[in-house]
């Protein structure tokens, strides 16, 4: 168990609507990141939080956006969502943002019908 | 499994046998490099990480060799059991803007065969 954890688990929508997938990281790790993992692109990063503040981005669509609270915790927001968003979507945590490990959740799996 | 679309190297070993799973990555800038387990369901595990100025760790059963000269990370696997079959993958952090990201390989799929 690597004390990051994710709900839901399985989230099944339709072409059009929005989610939201949340993250609660590990007890004092401060940075949360999201990843994505689909079936032809592998793990790719969306946006790293550190402290409540974004740091970094990948290639994040426009129609996805994320924040972190006061405590820590983040949410992931997909909205207009395409048959292609349907992937995993990981979060990892830690403590810092240097030269630390990411410690990950079991992820969401979104699918679009 | 979550990699079925991909096309995975896979790599097959009896049980007891050393494993040796390799990673080419492609920043020479990178100072920081992390291998990962993923079992099917379930999100990487961090197994073992190293700093770019050494070229060898050590941990339980596993060792990471970096060569950066060559761009080259490998994971050795000592007395490989059924438990250990899994994808890795390696990542290399690269730093972006005020944060930080990982990068991560294609990953290898491990047979651990009885």
């Amino acid at each position: 168990d690597s004390g990051v954890t994710q709900t839901p688990k399985h989230l099944i929508t339709a072409t059009g609507q929005r989610v939201t997938l949340r993250c609660s990281p590990r007890s004092g790790d401060l940075s949360v990141y999201w990843y994505q993992q689909s079936l032809d692109q592998g793990l790719q990063f969306l946006i790293q939080y550190y402290n409540g503040e974004e740091r970094a981005k990948g290639n994040i669509l426009e129609r996805f956006s994320a924040q972190q609270f006061p405590d820590l915790h983040s949410e992931l927001n997909l909205s207009s969502l395409e048959l292609g968003d349907s992937a995993l979507y990981f979060c990892a945590s830690s403590e810092g943002y240097s030269n630390q490990p990411q410690h990950f959740g079991d992820g969401t799996r979104l699918s679009i019908l | 499994g979550e990699n079925v679309g991909l096309h995975l190297p896979t790599l097959s070993v009896q049980e007891g046998d050393n494993s040796i799973i390799n990673c080419a990555y492609s920043n020479s800038a990178s100072d920081y490099f992390i291998w990962y387990k993923q079992e099917s369901g379930k999100g990487p595990q961090f197994i073992i990480d190293i700093r770019s100025n050494m070229d060898k760790r050590q941990g339980q059963r596993v060792t990471v060799l970096l060569n950066k000269t060559v761009k080259h990370l490998s994971l050795q696997i000592a007395a490989t059991q059924p438990g250990d079959s899994a994808v890795y993958f390696c990542a290399e952090k690269e730093v972006t803007g005020g944060g930080n990201k990982l990068t991560f390989g294609t990953g290898t799929q491990l047979k651990v065969e009885l």
